[in-house]
């Protein structure tokens, strides 16, 4: 079965200063991979995703995700994170004829000004 | 509608009572999911219809929990004897197609609602 993970529960950085979330997941076919973001109080909103074609994907926000299949990572960055990036991430994954996505525990993203 | 709307948005109840939480997703979409978040915890995967039929609820964490939907559009979660373990917030998520569905289109992209945050004192 797929898994998820997100190795850093917490990560809190300075407004301006880079930020990366790391995402591993282990599935034995080629993935459908996501990141989401959840404010406080509201449902998921999708950031980026990955199907096929070109491992590095850009999503909303300044947010973009690299797929390396050597490594099963799919980490989130934003060269320069701003006060209202602070949110819960949460990765996905999915697969070919598979129905339903899985997600990692999340990251807590609190920024500093 | 515009996006999906999950009702109520909180809910407190008293252990033993049941409780339905209802989805309304997004107009078309033909799939439809459940999920449930609990403190620091990520997202359990509870049951997805595919048009009204569910064809695996292996998902539901006891027999307490069912789910249905009709005419291909809303859905309800219902828990019935509700436990203080029960407490989480349940999420409801659309899609045009199944996630897993082979497209480049992004019509397998999951759409959440902003969830029903379930109280079990």
């Amino acid at each position: 079965a797929q898994s998820v993970t997100q190795p850093d529960i917490h990560i809190t950085v300075s407004e301006g200063a880079s930020l990366e979330l790391r995402c591993n997941y282990s599935y034995g076919a080629t993935p459908y991979l996501f990141w989401y973001v959840q404010s406080p109080g509201q449902g998921l909103q999708l950031l980026l995703k990955y199907f096929s074609g070109d491992t590095l994907v850009q999503g909303i926000k300044g947010f973009e995700a690299e797929f390396k299949r050597s490594q099963s990572s799919f980490n989130l960055r934003k060269p320069s994170v701003h006060w209202s990036d602070a949110a819960e991430y949460f990765c996905a994954v999915g697969a070919i004829n598979d129905y339903k996505l899985s997600f990692g525990a999340g990251t807590t993203v609190t920024v500093r000004a | 509608g515009a996006g999906v709307s999950q009702s109520p948005s909180n809910k407190v109840t008293e252990k033993g009572k049941d409780v339905e939480l209802r989805c309304d997703p997004i107009s078309g979409h033909t799939a439809l999911y459940w999920y449930r978040q609990s403190l620091g915890q990520g997202l359990e995967f509870l049951i997805y219809f595919q048009g009204n039929s569910a064809p695996d609820k292996s998902g539901l964490p006891s027999d307490r929990f069912s789910a249905e939907r009709t005419g291909g559009s809303v859905s309800t979660l219902t828990i019935q004897r509700t436990q203080q373990e029960d407490s989480a917030v349940y999420l409801c998520a659309s899609s045009l197609v199944l996630a897993g569905a082979p497209t480049s289109s992004g019509a397998n992209v999951l759409t959440f609602g902003a969830g029903s945050r379930l109280t079990v004192l």
